[in-house]
């Protein structure tokens, strides 16, 4: 079974721009949750999709958003983009909503703000 | 909300040593847990989790666990490293009793082993 997969891998922008990042879950599997990684706060939790419905959300200001497909695919996007926004951005992907189910990460998009 | 502690940032080992990494969390009720790797240039892997039952938890690659209650730890522990276990290692932690999914993780230990 294929793993997670997120496009674009890495990504370069300028400060204001709009950024959008996908991420394609394991097949057959219907929640997947973002995650910011950077040197300075680790990793922080975005925000958790399951069935096309935002279910949780960590404490980020509104220019973080996203949204979950019907094929279970999701994006995020950030708009206004700032240089504390350069981050590996962390898909994570499972099953489904209950808490003992396991979550698998894909490789990340490495988003750099100039 | 939870906080998850790792007090060692940096650890170097030699081969054939044995490693503790240490993982403690604030909430006291009913969390799950979960320590994951990241090998260099790759993405983070499951090493191990426990949700409930026998407290010491076995993982891949000759890995175990013990969960603590009492002591809210959740410590990662190999009796013998490896060269190729050089990696960052990062405890999780989730709110069993909110249900809600997100991770909360720990800032990681990053682990040296010199062959």
């Amino acid at each position: 079974k294929a793993g997670v997969t997120q496009t674009p891998r890495y990504l370069i922008k300028t400060r204001g721009q709009q950024v959008t990042l996908s991420c394609s879950p394991i097949s057959g599997h219907r929640s997947v949750s973002w995650y910011q990684q950077t040197p300075g706060q680790g990793l922080q939790f975005l925000f958790e999709y399951f069935s096309e419905t935002q279910r949780n959300k960590g404490n980020f200001p509104g220019r973080f958003s996203g949204r979950q497909f019907s094929n279970s695919r999701s994006e995020m996007n950030v708009s206004t983009l700032e240089l504390g926004d350069s981050a590996l951005y962390l898909c994570a992907s499972r099953q489904t909503s209950g808490v003992v189910d396991t979550q698998y990460f894909g490789p990340g998009t490495r988003l750099t703000v100039l | 909300a939870q906080s998850v502690s790792q007090h060692n940032h940096h650890v170097i080992l030699s081969e054939a040593a044995s490693l503790e990494l240490g993982c403690n969390y604030s909430y006291g009720g009913t969390v799950n847990l979960f320590w994951y790797v990241q090998y260099p240039g790759q993405h983070l892997q499951l090493l191990l989790k426990y949700f409930s039952g026998d407290p010491l938890v076995k993982g891949i690659k000759g890995f175990e666990a013990e969960f603590i209650k009492s002591k809210f730890s959740f410590n990662l522990r190999k009796p013998s490293v490896q060269w190729s276990d050089t990696a960052e290692y990062f405890c999780a932690v989730n709110d069993g009793r909110t249900g809600a999914n997100n991770l909360f993780f720990g800032t990681g230990t990053r682990l040296t082993v010199i062959p």
